[in-house]
């Protein structure tokens, strides 16, 4: 039973590149989620989206962009892709607060996308 | 920001317990979380504790909260090599927001 969902595993693009990531979930969560893991850092929190067409910043956002045009799918952007952005990257969703039934208390993670940039 | 630290490693053999500790800085915690990371895979949601609880059993798990010392730890009995994996410790603080930590590598030796 597939839930959350990412384009791709291995992605190697050369710098300067726009890299596209994407991420879909089948739950009709609210939350989405992007997180970098790097090791000894681990997961840092790049944007997060609460509803569609919302976003806010997480703790890393600087050189991301992201979008969300439909409730399941959240894109990662990377307008210009730099060394230092090679990285793993984890999509996750979120259920909303109050609905009957509500996994609120789980993040539901996709697979990861192993980004290398050259 | 908040953070939250964990040891970076460590090494048990096969039916022993396994003890992976973390500490965090958010005085305003409200839940504590336990996740798990297998090889190639994303982070899959063990166990969670509210921040009024000192103990959750779940199983071969247990959760021990000292919420004066800010000190989450996941014990787990009876280690398997299937228990393998990065655990991510993690904590609510403000709406919405889930800080994790470093991960902690776990590795059974048969």
């Amino acid at each position: 039973d597939v839930k959350v969902t990412q384009s791709s595993r291995y992605l190697v693009k050369r710098t300067g590149e726009k890299v596209f990531l994407e991420c879909v979930q089948d739950m009709d969560h609210e939350n989405m989620f992007w997180y970098r893991q790097d090791p000894g850092l681990g997961l840092r929190l790049i944007y997060f989206s609460y509803d569609v067409k919302m976003k806010e910043k997480g703790d890393i956002p600087e050189g991301y962009s992201v979008s969300r045009e439909k409730k399941e799918r959240f894109s990662l952007i990377l307008e210009s892709a730099s060394t230092n952005q090679t990285s793993m990257y984890l999509c996750a969703s979120r259920d909303r607060m109050g609905r009957e039934g509500s996994t609120y208390n789980e993040q539901f993670f996709g697979p990861g996308t192993r980004l290398t940039v050259l | 920001g908040e953070d939250v630290e964990q040891s970076l490693f460590l090494s048990v053999r096969e039916g022993d317990s396994s003890v992976i500790n973390c500490t965090y800085t958010d005085s305003s915690s409200t839940y504590l979380y336990w996740y798990k990371q297998e090889p190639g895979a994303g982070l899959q949601l063990l166990t969670y504790i509210f921040s009024n609880m000192d103990m959750k059993q779940d199983q071969r798990l247990t959760v021990l909260l000292n919420k004066k010392d800010k000190h989450l730890s996941l014990r787990i009995a009876d280690t398997q090599t299937g228990d393998s994996a990065i655990y991510f410790c993690a904590e609510r603080g403000g709406y919405q927001k889930v800080t994790f930590g470093t991960g902690t590598k776990l590795q059974v030796i048969p």
